[in-house]
């Protein structure tokens, strides 16, 4: 398996502009995470999905943060409109079985807002 | 609030001697507790957990110690090489939430 795959690396956008970021989670796998890592805030939990099904969005920041799951094989974390304090490193992660364990993240995407 | 706290932001460890990496909690309904290893430009990568009910856990190098009364714990790396150079992020567990620290940048030196 190739490992959860996040598209794009890198995006560079303008504030107001709406952001998408991808996320193919492993095969078989039925727990899929979104996280954003900043340097003041570290690594946080913005929301995760149990087999398709959004379970937990306490952490996504506001209203303009929002993520679906269309199928098991497919994931999209959108900003709109963005803000330069959006500015991070956004990972995907997938587990067999939730949080108690061994959760494989994505290369994540480094996103700057201007 | 940080219910996860990882006090030291750098350590530095000679090659072949023992690393050891601090985390306390606050929260003590966590019930289990998780290292990650994170090399720049990558994702984390599982390393070692322990269960609450446990006070140790080892997987070759890797070794981590629980103690609940405390609300501490620690990832124990020896002999250190320097592929361990990375940032180590511990995370705790419970019911549906999880929180990680912000990290400890550990250094190999030759």
């Amino acid at each position: 398996d190739a490992g959860v795959i996040q598209s794009p690396r890198h995006e560079v956008t303008e504030m107001g502009q709406e952001v998408t970021l991808r996320c193919k989670p492993i095969s078989g796998h039925d727990y899929l995470f979104w996280y954003r890592q900043t340097m003041m805030r570290g690594l946080e939990l913005l929301i995760y999905f149990n087999n398709n099904v959004p379970i937990d969005d306490s952490g996504m920041p506001e209203d303009r943060f929002s993520a679906k799951m269309p199928n098991a094989s497919f994931s999209t974390l959108k900003i709109q409109p963005s803000e330069p304090r959006d500015s991070a490193v956004y990972f995907c992660a997938s587990s067999l079985s939730g949080y108690s364990y061994e959760q494989y993240f994505g290369p994540g995407t480094r996103l700057t807002v201007t | 609030d940080q219910q996860v706290k990882q006090n030291s932001p750098s350590l530095s460890v000679q090659e072949g001697r023992i690393s050891i990496l601090n985390c306390d909690y606050t929260n003590s309904m966590f019930d289990y507790f998780l290292w990650y290893k994170k090399y720049p430009a990558e994702g984390p990568t599982f390393l070692i957990s322990i269960s609450s009910i446990k006070d140790k856990n080892e997987d070759g190098r890797f070794t981590v110690f629980l103690n609940k009364s405390a609300k501490h714990l620690s990832l124990h790396i020896v002999p250190s090489q320097p592929g361990d150079s990375a940032v180590y992020f511990c995370a705790a567990s419970w019911d549906d939430k999880i929180i990680f620290g912000k990290g400890t940048r550990l250094h190999i030196l030759p």
